[in-house]
């Protein structure tokens, strides 16, 4: 049983277009991030949800676009993609607050050419 | 030996050897460590945590040492496997402001046969 499952693994799309990845967790956690991971590895974050509410928002284009139907679901939409949003994003989700470790998705590989 | 620079810095160790995995992290206020495992196409894996008010915890064949005073955090790996060959993280958060966990540069361990 996946605990963060995020779709598509892999993501090849020509630059302009619109993409969305969607990420479930089904821990019962309250929060949950985007990250995206350049090619040297460096893991930043880009969103924090907590019960489907936006908390972290980091300064990110905003032709992102994090969705959170429910506390189990946060979809990442990409408007206008360009090249430099190629990456592998990954989906995490932890418990709320208090500090507690995150569990992350396999990653969705975004080549976009 | 090791290696830092423009790459993703690079530890290589004989497998049998004790491992050790240095990060310096950037806020005194951070109360709350964790180290990560990242394999070649998967997400981070939570290894071992630790919080502010300790300065050393043991898992299995792992060890994190917290340094407040430098702010500095190490992860030791006892007689270490070839399966140990990763990218490993530290990550800190802090209650303080906005609570998020980030991740340092990485370091990518190869352990050779």
């Amino acid at each position: 049983d996946t605990a963060v499952s995020q779709t598509p693994k892999y993501l090849v799309t020509q630059m302009g277009n619109d993409k969305s990845i969607k990420c479930e967790q089904n821990l019962g956690h309250d929060t949950m991030y985007w990250y995206k991971q350049d090619s040297k590895k460096f893991l930043k974050i880009m969103f924090s949800y907590n019960n489907k509410e936006l908390i972290i928002n980091e300064t990110v284009p905003n032709r992102f676009s994090p969705k959170s139907p429910d506390k189990a679901h946060l979809n990442l939409h990409i408007n206008s993609l360009e090249l430099g949003d190629s990456a592998v994003y990954f989906c995490a989700s932890s418990t709320a607050g208090a500090g507690t470790e995150a569990f992350f998705g396999q990653g969705t590989r975004l080549t976009v050419v | 030996g090791e290696s830092v620079g423009l790459h993703l810095p690079t530890l290589s160790v004989q497998e049998g050897d004790n491992s050790i995995i240095n990060c310096a992290y950037s806020n005194s206020a951070s109360d709350y460590f964790i180290w990560y495992k990242q394999e070649s196409g998967k997400g981070p894996q939570f290894i071992i945590d630790i919080r502010s008010n300790m300065d050393k915890r043991q898992g299995q064949r792992v060890t994190v040492l917290l340094n407040k005073t430098v702010k500095h955090l190490s992860l030791q790996i006892a007689a270490t496997q070839p399966g140990d060959s990763a990218v490993y993280f530290c990550a800190e958060f802090s209650q303080g402001g906005s609570e998020k966990l980030v991740f340092g540069k990485g370091m990518k361990l190869t352990v050779n046969p």
